[in-house]
């Protein structure tokens, strides 16, 4: 099955930054790779995801890069605010093509500090 | 906005005790999944149901069971609970084509917990 890791676990940058978080998939027939963003207490909601015919993604201030053959994405968010602050979670589906089941990373907690 | 909606919101049971947890998902999409996320985890997949066939199942014991009704929505139902059983439970919806991956939606989740 799909193996997903994700880095850092924790991340915190001065308001108007840019964050990067990676991840990395075992998988290589994975072919959909989505981000979701987590606040405290609330259900987890898609910001972004890329399929594997493009290499980047980009909508606003958030960006998605993927690098089939090193099997790994990033999400880039620049100038970043105090509202981008809650946890990020990067996913593969498992069984590389499977249309069903997402695999995801442990997160990563971002803090944007004022 | 008619998202995914799960209920309850809210649950506390003890060990031993049988759960059901229920959700519909958005109006149109035919398949729904279920997600148990543990307190600073990732959802971690539990089932997947389109057309009331279960099309995926993944590591979790025979307590956990689930079914889908022809009006689309699931149920999620978990017996002899356990403490390790307390978790976030998300339904997650989507629509379903063979042709590419299909985004999924989560709902707000309940909240089990079992003392």
């Amino acid at each position: 099955g799909e193996n997903v890791e994700q880095h850092p676990s924790t991340l915190s940058v001065q308001e108007g930054d840019s964050a990067v978080i990676k991840c990395t998939y075992s998988d290589s027939a994975s072919n959909y790779f989505p981000w979701y963003k987590q606040e405290l207490g609330k259900r987890p909601q898609l910001i972004i995801d890329i399929r594997s015919n493009v290499g980047e993604k980009k909508d606003q201030r958030i960006a998605v890069t993927l690098n089939k053959t090193a099997k790994h994405f990033s999400l880039h968010i620049t100038e970043t605010q105090p509202e981008d602050s809650a946890v990020y979670f990067c996913a593969a589906p498992a069984s590389g093509g499977s249309n069903y089941k997402l695999t995801f990373g442990k997160g990563t907690l971002l803090t944007v500090n004022p | 906005d008619a998202g995914v909606t799960q209920s309850p919101t809210h649950l506390i049971k003890t060990r031993g005790q049988h759960v059901t947890l229920r959700c519909s998902p958005i109006s149109g999409h035919k398949s729904v999944s279920w997600y148990q996320q543990v307190l600073g985890q990732g959802p971690q997949f539990i089932f997947q149901y389109y057309e009331k066939e279960e099309r995926g199942r993944g590591n979790f014991p025979d307590r956990f069971s689930a079914r889908q009704f022809p009006n689309y929505s699931s149920e999620l139902n978990v017996n002899a609970l356990l403490l390790g059983d307390s978790a976030l439970y998300l339904c997650a919806s989507s629509p379903w084509t063979t042709m590419t991956y299909n985004e999924q939606f989560f709902g707000p989740g309940t909240r089990l917990t079992v003392l």
